[in-house]
């Protein structure tokens, strides 16, 4: 799996959009982007992922660059519930099974009131 | 979806000794994982446990350190045996789910401490 880069931390007040970049740039042309967050004391949870197309869902937008060397997630409305450590992971998304996750070092994203 | 339970939540061990913990999924997956996350650090692959085949560990994890069982499609346990202050961690289970396996679903995790 392609190695990813993200800041170590992050502030965002609240209500406002947090963008999160994540730098891949030895993404291979079959690796997607995934991002997962973990909140304290909790599991990581799965955010979103995308191949070279932005993609949005009712938690998130990802934005990948047309090279796809870099992507940014993007939390619209930000929430103090949003705060958490968010992981950018780039692997080959398998049909036929799959393959455990690796987590880099993350972004702690911290909410201000 | 899936909603992954774990047990125990925490527990507080002695030097020397194993603990079992397990997991269970409300639903039939053919695909678990379990991690470990040690303190302030993100998570790391343990292996990989699929019904019916023996586990796949990752580097640096061995059988007989962290022996799996996967007896059905609903539960797997992770042993962590002769246990040192080192293993102190969080364990977590994961599950793949769906025909692209896109999404994985973690449990709350296990906070083991060794003293």
């Amino acid at each position: 799996d392609a190695k990813t880069t993200q800041p170590p931390s992050m502030d965002c007040a609240e209500g406002r959009a947090a963008n999160l970049p994540c730098n891949h740039s030895t993404i291979s042309g079959n690796e997607y982007v995934y991002w997962y967050r973990q909140i304290h004391s909790q599991g990581p949870q799965y955010i979103i992922h995308g191949l070279k197309n932005n993609e949005t869902n009712e938690m998130a937008s990802l934005i990948i660059t047309e090279d796809r060397k870099s992507s940014t997630l993007i939390l619209p409305h930000a929430t103090l519930r949003d705060t958490a450590v968010y992981y950018c992971i780039v692997r080959v998304s398998l049909g036929g099974g799959a393959d455990g996750l690796t987590f880099g070092k993350g972004t702690h994203l911290i909410i201000q009131p | 979806s899936a909603v992954i339970s774990q047990k125990p939540s925490r527990d507080i061990c002695q030097r020397g000794t194993s603990l079992t913990i397990q997991c269970q999924v409300d639903s039939q997956v053919t695909m678990m994982f379990w991690y470990r996350q040690q303190p302030g650090q993100s998570l790391t692959l343990i292996a990989t446990a699929n019904q019916g085949s023996e586990a796949t560990y990752e580097s640096g994890f061995v059988i007989d350190k962290f022996p799996i069982s996967r007896p059905n499609l609903t539960f797997s346990t992770l042993t962590v045996s002769n246990m040192s202050p080192e293993d102190s961690s969080i364990y977590l289970c994961s599950v793949a789910v769906g025909g692209t396996y896109n999404e994985q679903f973690f449990g709350p995790g296990t906070r083991l401490t060794v003293l």
